[in-house]
């Protein structure tokens, strides 16, 4: 099984910061790598696919970058709606997906 | 688009098998195109994926689960079933349906979630 670790496991930051959330992979993925936001009580949200590429609909001050094991998601101006937590997750053994632990982001 | 609709009860008891259903609209569950999925949140923690089915019936189940998981397609209702036997109180979970689309691979739909709690 591919193993995903995540960093931090949570952080708290004001309105206008900048947020960069670290994902790590036990193995190669190449850009296999996903990232999603969650809300409490809701599904996740697909916000970034294939390491780079954001989602339709997703607000520009997301992005990612990566490649091979490490990955990251920058939220370059953090607003009160992105307070969340955030999971990455591999699809390179899909259908046998695996999600990171998780980043809880909250309020400063 | 899309749209996942879960349903099924919301406790069972230990040592009895938890039944979940997604059924699909906006699409046909018999496409090429998707492998259809659960997973599973416990309270207050991370996802797990429990398993797949594919497009002509190819399973793929979590090895922590294998022994206990099937997942089921029927493709009359558009729908697709999740059985987990002897569940326990570890099984206590949010348990969502959700599809993989097998070009870019992410899980682009989700059902609601269902709070299934495992408890006498």
């Amino acid at each position: 099984d591919i193993q995903m670790t995540q960093s931090p496991s949570s952080l708290s930051a004001s309105v206008g910061d900048r947020v960069t959330i670290t994902c790590r992979a036990s193995q190669s993925i190449s850009n296999y790598l996903n990232w999603y936001q969650q809300k409490p009580g809701k599904a996740p949200k697909l916000l970034i696919y294939a390491a780079s590429n954001l989602q339709s609909g997703v607000p520009s001050r997301f992005s990612g970058i990566g490649s091979g094991t490490d990955f990251t998601l920058t939220i370059s101006s953090l607003q009160p709606e992105d307070f969340a937590t955030y999971y990455c997750q591999q699809s390179y053994s899909t259908p046998r997906i695996t999600f990171g632990p998780g980043t809880k982001v909250d309020i400063k | 688009q899309l749209q996942l609709q879960q349903s099924g009860p919301g406790l069972v008891k230990p040592s009895e098998t938890l039944s979940l259903t997604c059924t699909v609209s906006g699409g046909s569950i018999n496409s090429s195109s998707y492998y259809w999925g659960w997973l599973r949140q416990p309270p207050g923690k991370g996802l797990e994926w429990i398993g797949s089915i594919y497009y002509g019936g190819s399973t793929y189940y979590n090895p922590s689960l294998k022994n206990r998981v099937t997942i089921s397609v029927d493709t009359s209702m558009n729908q697709f079933s999740l059985k987990l036997s002897s569940a326990t109180a570890a099984d206590t979970a949010v348990y969502y349906c959700a599809s993989t689309i097998n070009t870019v691979l992410v899980n682009d739909y989700w059902g609601q979630g269902t709070l299934v709690t495992v408890s006498s």
